[in-house]
């Protein structure tokens, strides 16, 4: 069945630096692939999204990357604030099925 | 304003005392889905409703019901709770079709089950 990771060990970065997450899923291409942030104690909040055709997507700070022969999508948040420090979790749909799989997240803390 | 509202937010109860956690948006989505979250385990989805009278399984739904009897409703049903079912519960909506893309959650409904 389909799986997806991310790392598990916190990111921690200094301010102003950009901070680069990963996610890697197993077996078969996605239809596409969501980005979440979620603070504790509170529902995730959906950042972006990127389809399988489609190898970048842009949303202000935000960068979204998708390279299907890797298998991986890396998330970047450019000039980082400690506002940004949060729990990111991505998420596939495959195009087979409305569901919806989510990674457990990583946990990203900017240092001012 | 959009939202997904969820009750309660906390509740304490027993094994095998039926409950309902109820789930309403207003923004006429089709699409709706419930998540529980637990440490290391990530979200994982228990059921989703592509429409009014439409359920289909998730990855974890023993142990849970559902129904779609209205369009902003969905709510979760634990028939038997039992203590393995302690977790945080999301419940989301989204469009559905080609705009299948942003997911609403709810602020979550956080159970005990003693």
């Amino acid at each position: 069945s389909q799986k997806i990771e991310q790392n598990s060990e916190a990111l921690n970065i200094q301010e102003g630096k950009t901070a680069t997450l990963t996610c890697n899923y197993t077996n078969y291409s996605p239809a596409y692939l969501q980005w979440y942030r979620q603070d504790p104690g509170r529902g995730p909040v959906f950042l972006l999204l990127i389809r399988e055709n489609e190898k970048e997507k842009r949303k202000e700070r935000l960068k979204v990357t998708f390279d299907t022969t890797l298998k991986q999508s890396l998330f970047h948040i450019t000039a980082s604030q400690p506002a940004d420090s949060a729990t990111y979790l991505c998420a596939l749909k495959m195009d087979s099925s409305y569901k919806l799989i989510f990674g457990s997240g990583t946990r990203l803390l900017v240092r001012p | 304003e959009a939202q997904v509202t969820q009750n309660p937010r906390y509740l304490i109860t027993v094994t095998g005392k039926k409950l309902t956690v109820t789930c309403s948006q207003n923004m006429n989505h089709e699409y709706m889905s419930w998540y529980r979250q637990d440490p290391g385990l990530g979200l994982r989805q228990i059921y989703y409703s592509m429409n009014v009278e439409v359920t289909d399984k998730g990855d974890v739904p023993e142990g849970y019901k559902v129904s779609r009897k209205e369009k902003r409703n969905f709510p979760l049903i634990l028939e038997s709770p039992s203590p393995n079912q302690t977790s945080l519960y999301f419940c989301a909506s989204m469009s559905s079709g080609a705009a299948l893309e942003t997911q609403y959650f709810g602020p979550g409904t956080r159970l005990l089950v003693l």
